[in-house]
Formats: C-alpha cells, sequence, structure tokens
C-alpha cells in the first residue's frame, strides 16, 4: 500500500539559509500534519491542513511556514534557519471524510543546520 | 498539553506479552485513546485506538477501563522488533493533531 512520502529524506544547510521540504500523502487523504522532533525529544506538532486550508496550528517559529497545494501535497518552507532547527520533521495524513480515523507518518526528513 | 501519563520505561521477555499502562483521567466523552510507537528515528506507526470498546488487531489489543480514565496497550508475544518508545495519545478524532507526551520506552531482550 502507499504511503506517506517525505522529500528529501536529508538536508544539510547552513545557518540563515532556507529550506524546502515536501510530503506526499497517501492518495485520498486529505490532511496533512507536520511534526519537529528534536534530538532526543517526543515529536512536537507543528502545523496541519485540511482540504488545503489550515486547520491546526501547534509551535510552528514565525519563522516556518507551510502550504498544502491542489493535489494535496504540502511544503514546509523554513528560513533564516538556526542551529537549533536541526532536527527530524515527520509528515503525516488522514482522510477526514471518516469518523475517528489513523494518521499513518512519512519516514521524515533529517535537516541538519551547520 | 499532553493529556495522557505513561510510565517512562518497561523490560519485558521476549516472547511475554507486554501490558503497556496509560492514564487519562482527564478525557472527554468524545475523545478517542490512540496508540502509536516509534523504533528508533522511524516515523511513528500507528497501532491502534479505541473509544470505550476493547479494541483487537493483528499488532495489539486495547483494553479501555469502564470509566475510561485509564488503559492498557497488549502486545501478546512480544519480540525483539518490538523494542520502541510507545505513545498514548488522547484525540479528538479525525482531523485533529496527535499531540505526542512522554512515552514509554519498551525494552524486549531475549
Amino acid at each position: 500500500a502507499a504511503g506517506v512520502i517525505q522529500s528529501p529524506r536529508h538536508l544539510i544547510k547552513e545557518k540563515r539559509e532556507t529550506a524546502t521540504l515536501k510530503c506526499y500523502p497517501i492518495p485520498r487523504h486529505d490532511t496533512v500534519y507536520w511534526y519537529q522532533q528534536g534530538p532526543g525529544q517526543d515529536p512536537q506538532f507543528l502545523i496541519s491542513f485540511y482540504e488545503k486550508m489550515q486547520s491546526d496550528k501547534g509551535s510552528i517559529p514565525d519563522r516556518f511556514s507551510a502550504q498544502q497545494f491542489s493535489d494535496y501535497h504540502s511544503e514546509l518552507n523554513m528560513s533564516s534557519l538556526e542551529l537549533g532547527d536541526s532536527a527530524l520533521y515527520f509528515c503525516a495524513s488522514s482522510s477526514d471524510r471518516g469518523l475517528n480515523t489513523e494518521a499513518f507518518f512519512g519516514q521524515g526528513t533529517r535537516l541538519t543546520v551547520v | 498539553d499532553a493529556k495522557t501519563t505513561q510510565p517512562p520505561s518497561m523490560d519485558c521477555a521476549e516472547g511475554r506479552a507486554a501490558n503497556l499502562p496509560c492514564n487519562h483521567s482527564t478525557i472527554s466523552g468524545n475523545e478517542y485513546v490512540y496508540w502509536y510507537r516509534q523504533i528508533h528515528s522511524q516515523g511513528p506507526q500507528y497501532i491502534i485506538h479505541g473509544l470505550k470498546n476493547n479494541e483487537t488487531n493483528e499488532m495489539a489489543s486495547l483494553i479501555i477501563t469502564e470509566d475510561r480514565k485509564s488503559s492498557t496497550l497488549i502486545l501478546p508475544h512480544a519480540t525483539l522488533r518490538d523494542t520502541a518508545v510507545y505513545y498514548c495519545i488522547v484525540r479528538l478524532g479525525s482531523g485533529t493533531a496527535l499531540i505526542f507526551g512522554k512515552g514509554t520506552t519498551l525494552s524486549v531482550s531475549s
């Protein structure tokens, strides 16, 4: 079965640069969630989208922005990168046309800021 | 903020049942209990979820107390590959974000 696809899998950037992470949800899934997981930490919810509209907002820094496109894929844009942004970034997707459906996660993008 | 409390770590012998407890005393009537696990640096993996009835699938069983204030995830025959961090999450349902708290690190040994 198709899973959530994230790209790139690994990314190295310098401080103050920008980065764009991409997420391709499972087909027919209309909701996308973004999470950040620092070293030794639990995943932290950043932001989510339903039908291309922002649906919920967590601890996303102002330097970050995200959007969901007409084909339901999503991009997380990160500017003025800081060393502390080095983390695993996970995307998850779910279908919200039914009740109590589960969300499935991708394998993540490992961002290293040097 | 996470609405669940889990023990930080548990050990289990291979082949034995692993019973992972979770307290969610402030759960509301329309919130579900979800369980995910994360094997070192991989994406969290869905295990099971339920509202008030006990649930079973090919991976695990979920036992929810009648007052819904706590639940137990049961892995019937733990293997070394079940070593992971297990997260119990209370969630309103579809469309709402999964808020991860401090999960339980399960170590399965031979």
